[in-house]
């Protein structure tokens, strides 16, 4: 079968740094989304890693190996509007399979 | 400004009635999806559409139906067949024709939620 593991909540202080991982278990690997979605909205694209290593975009870095079918999403100087879910979604021969979702809760 | 609108943001039906959920995109993106979302689950995908007149079956199309007369809409509709409709529904849409990808990622709506009782 095909999976997608993530935490399903954490929590972290406003101004650190907070990794959420996600580990996948599929048929093929073509690319790995994470999404950013506050409650009741939209997911928002955050970033897609084909090639193994890490990219940074601002305070938000992703990191894809895919040897070992894991993921990490880098949230830096974390604030209170970070506040929401990440999803997880391979796209793995031709369909894209979503993660559960972590829910992310920052504290002052 | 582009975006995806859907509505209604809610939307409350009795059990046995058919519903229809709108999604407008004003975007020119040829693909539009609709997935499902319950708690403590991925999103699933239930129809999409990568080009008008044209639209293929996802994981869960039972009970559900669509079409795609117009490049800017597609229409779901929840039908009595389908088992547990209560959910949040999301519709997306993307740019070319293939699966999403870094430079044509998956825009989606706002959501709708339907209750059905």
């Amino acid at each position: 079968g095909q999976n997608i593991d993530q935490p399903t909540e954490m929590t972290a202080t406003e101004g650190a740094i907070v990794q959420i991982n996600c580990t996948y278990q599929t048929s093929g690997f073509n690319g790995l989304f994470w999404y950013q979605q506050h409650a009741g909205e939209a997911p928002t694209f955050l970033s897609y890693n084909v090639l193994d290593g890490l990219e940074e975009k601002g305070r938000f870095s992703s990191f894809l190996s895919r040897s070992k079918g894991y993921s990490y999403l880098l949230l830096k100087e974390l604030q209170m509007k970070d506040s929401a879910s990440y999803l997880c979604a391979v796209h793995s021969n031709y369909q894209l399979i979503w993660g559960a979702g972590t829910k992310l809760i920052i504290k002052p | 400004d582009g975006g995806i609108t859907q509505s209604p943001k809610y939307l409350f039906r009795k059990e046995g009635q058919n519903v229809t959920l709108s999604c407008e995109q004003n975007l020119n993106h040829d693909a539009m999806y609709w997935y499902r979302q319950d708690p403590g689950q991925g999103l699933r995908l239930i129809y999409y559409s990568q080009i008008v007149n044209d639209f293929q079956k996802g994981d869960i199309a039972e009970g559900y139906s669509v079409s795609r007369e117009k490049k800017e809409s597609f229409p779901l509709t929840v039908t009595s067949a389908q088992k547990n409709p209560t959910a949040f529904y999301l519709c997306a849409s993307s740019l070319g024709q293939g699966l999403p990808h870094r430079n044509s990622p998956l825009h989606f709506g706002n959501g709708t939620r339907l209750t059905v009782t």
